[in-house]
């Protein structure tokens, strides 16, 4: 089945560590997503990618990275220099515009990751 | 950046009744999606709505995109409906960001 997958779904991490989350889609899409949520909030974007080897900062890029250096991949790492990075995490990818896509333009979301920083 | 509004920012309703929220956006935009996030932090798309109206079910979305509002319509609202609802709009000439409002927390009681 098509889909955006995710992985893992819950991450607990030590102060000081870096961690990868995983996002891999099969969709064929172009543009790749990563928001950050906190409790009781609205979803904030870090980084995006329109194609591959390409990406931009979001709104809150400080302390992550990213690549994209296949289409159907986008790691996100947070790193030791994000001050607070306890949060659910979520991945979306979108379908491009025009040319023939049903739902063109349309993001999907995976289930998303939980990190917990002890 | 484009602001975006959604209002009321909590709902209760009384299972069976009908609702309205809604998304206020400052700048013109060429991309709307209405999601409905559920108790386990899924977000389900809904409406993919720039413009005009559409229907669902028991839900229905419509778009002034001149007035730069949205509106998401849910009749005989049920248990199930309960969750986050957000919209995400993406300004039109930017062909990447999507950004979301604060989303409305709606809780069906039975």
């Amino acid at each position: 089945d098509g889909g955006i997958t995710q992985s893992p779904k819950y991450l607990f991490r030590k102060e000081g560590q870096n961690v990868t989350l995983s996002c891999e889609q099969n969709l064929n899409h172009d543009a790749m997503y990563w928001y950050r949520q906190d409790p009781g909030q609205g979803l904030r974007l870090i980084y995006y990618s329109q194609i591959v080897n390409d990406f931009q900062k979001g709104d809150i890029a400080e302390g992550y990275s990213v690549s994209r250096e296949k289409k159907e991949s986008f790691p996100l790492t947070v790193t030791s220099a994000q001050k607070n990075p306890t949060a659910f995490y979520l991945c979306a990818s979108r379908t491009p515009p025009g040319g023939g896509w049903v739902r063109s333009g349309e993001l999907f979301f995976g289930e998303g990751s939980r990190l917990t920083v002890l | 950046g484009i602001q975006v509004e959604q209002s009321p920012p909590d709902l209760i309703l009384q299972e069976g009744a009908n609702s309205t929220l809604r998304c206020n956006f400052s700048d013109s935009v060429n991309n709307l999606q209405w999601f409905h996030q559920n108790p386990w932090g899924q977000l389900i798309n809904l409406f993919y709505i720039p413009s005009g109206t559409k229907q669902n079910g028991r839900l229905s979305a419509t778009t002034v995109a001149t007035e730069r509002y949205s509106l998401l319509y849910i009749s005989s609202s049920q248990t199930t409906d309960s969750g986050v609802y957000f919209c995400a709009v993406r300004r039109s000439g930017n062909t990447g960001k999507l950004i979301f409002g604060q989303g409305t927390t709606l809780q069906v009681k039975p």
